[in-house]
């Protein structure tokens, strides 16, 4: 079982409208918690970072994180289709120094945002 | 700032033939990850290193791969000999201190081995 899972995809949704992007991770010492965004055919950006259970919100993107079911998500309100990507889930585990910044990242979904 | 830096862009190349990829940070930066992403396996980590010094190769997927960081301002991973298995993008990233996850992405290299 891979250790970080997301939904493929694509994910469909009309301009103006909210999209629900989810990731489960499956090690149980995974402490911080990543969304990348991806451009086809360029490198993938940080958008947000969440380390703690409960929502973060920037701007328009809210990141939850729920450690005791496992999962993660990130919502984009109002989205664009300037929002239409690939978004990666990345987990940290922290068991030690050998394991910081030893990303593990999920396969992405694919969001098209149409107008 | 110009962002982490990589090259070549692109690379063809035929099987059995020796293929450098090289990377600059962004200065200040002590980790530098390298990353390979295909369709099949998305991206994965092959090797990080902290102020120059290897920390973790376990995503190197054979003897085949090699990588080094002379200095603070340069990495190379070198593969030899390349196989027809070994397309993909090639990702260096760098980051700044016990920060995790805020990792910059140079622009990649695409590797295509015939």
């Amino acid at each position: 079982q891979k250790e970080v899972e997301q939904n493929s995809g694509p994910l469909s949704v009309p301009e103006g409208a909210i999209a629900s992007l989810n990731c489960t991770y499956s090690d149980r010492v995974s402490q911080s918690f990543f969304w990348y965004r991806q451009y086809s055919g360029k490198s993938p950006e940080l958008i947000m970072s969440i380390y703690s259970n409960g929502d973060k919100e920037d701007g328009r993107f809210t990141a939850q994180l729920n450690k005791a079911s496992q999962y993660v998500s990130l919502l984009i309100r109002d989205s664009q289709p300037s929002d239409s990507a690939t978004y990666l889930c990345a987990a940290e585990p922290f068991a030690g120094g050998t394991s910081y910044g030893k990303l593990t990242f999920g396969q992405g979904t694919i969001l098209t945002v149409h107008p | 700032d110009a962002g982490v830096i990589q090259s070549p862009r692109h690379e063809v190349t035929e099987m059995g033939q020796e293929v450098t990829l090289r990377c600059k940070p962004i200065s200040g930066h002590d980790y530098l990850f390298w990353y390979r992403q295909t369709m099949m396996r998305g991206l994965e980590l092959l090797i990080y290193f902290n102020n120059n010094v290897p920390i973790d190769d376990s995503g190197m997927p054979e003897d085949r791969f090699s990588a080094k960081m002379p200095n603070a301002s340069f990495s190379t991973l070198k593969i030899q000999p390349s196989e027809p298995r070994d397309s993909a993008v090639y990702f260096c990233a760098s980051s700044l201190g016990l920060l995790g996850g805020t990792q910059y992405f140079g622009p990649g290299t695409r590797l295509l081995v015939l």
